[in-house]
């Protein structure tokens, strides 16, 4: 079955603590990125990649890694996480970048709280 | 800049047509997509218009006009599976990334 599968689903951490959300997905798709969701702001861009090896910043980068060693996983590391880090977090695969007509294809999400 | 504008609710009851309106501004346009989501989970892609003109997908279908950078998804006999957050989404600029509104919640009621 084709899929992105993000772990974990549900994650509570403290301030600080470094932590990684895993992505993989199945489809040998080039393209990955993450998102954050949030009530009212939608879902915004955090890091891309277009292939092994190139990531680049999306809209919201800050206080994130990630990296792309692999072409099937697109971890997301936050170093030292931060209240204003609470949030929906999906991981997205795609054949292509979406210049193109790509569908996107969504992970389950990842919510994370950090207190 | 880009931007998408969309309304925040809609309500319906079932068997009935909803239109769910899109505008946007953004410079490179490519087409508009149309993403699902349940309760927080996965988005899952509905439609894409490149062209003008209506695509039909069973209940669902995706209208654009690129004259008036305004597109709408259109719900046809409407199911309470149906209620979901709908969001319309553009490439941006550079081609790296979709740009996504911030979606129109359509609660179904019977």
């Amino acid at each position: 079955e084709a899929q992105v599968t993000q772990n974990p689903r549900y994650l509570i951490t403290v301030t600080g603590k470094k932590l990684t959300v895993t992505c993989s997905q199945n489809m040998n798709h080039e393209y990955m990125s993450w998102y954050r969701q949030d009530p009212g702001l939608g879902l915004r861009q955090i890091y891309y990649s277009m292939n092994v090896e190139v990531t680049d910043k999306g809209d919201v980068p800050e206080g994130y890694k990630v990296s792309r060693k692999e072409k099937r996983n697109f971890p997301l590391i936050l170093e030292s996480p931060s209240p204003n880090q609470t949030s929906l977090y999906f991981c997205a695969s795609s054949l292509r970048d979406p210049a193109f007509n790509t569908e996107a294809f969504f992970g389950q999400g990842t919510r994370l709280t950090v207190v | 800049g880009q931007s998408l504008e969309q309304p925040s609710e809609v309500t319906a009851v079932e068997g009935a047509i909803v239109q769910i309106n899109c505008t946007y501004q953004t410079s490179g346009f490519y087409g508009l997509s149309w993403y699902q989501q349940h309760d927080g989970g996965a988005p899952t892609f509905l439609s894409y218009n490149a062209l003008d003109g209506l695509e039909e997908t069973g209940r669902f279908s995706s209208f654009l006009s690129r004259s008036d950078s305004y597109g709408y998804l259109l719900l046809q006999e409407l199911q309470m599976k149906d209620s979901a957050s709908y969001f319309c989404a553009v490439r941006n600029q550079a081609g790296t990334a979709l740009i996504f509104g911030k979606g129109t919640t359509l609660s179904v009621s019977s």
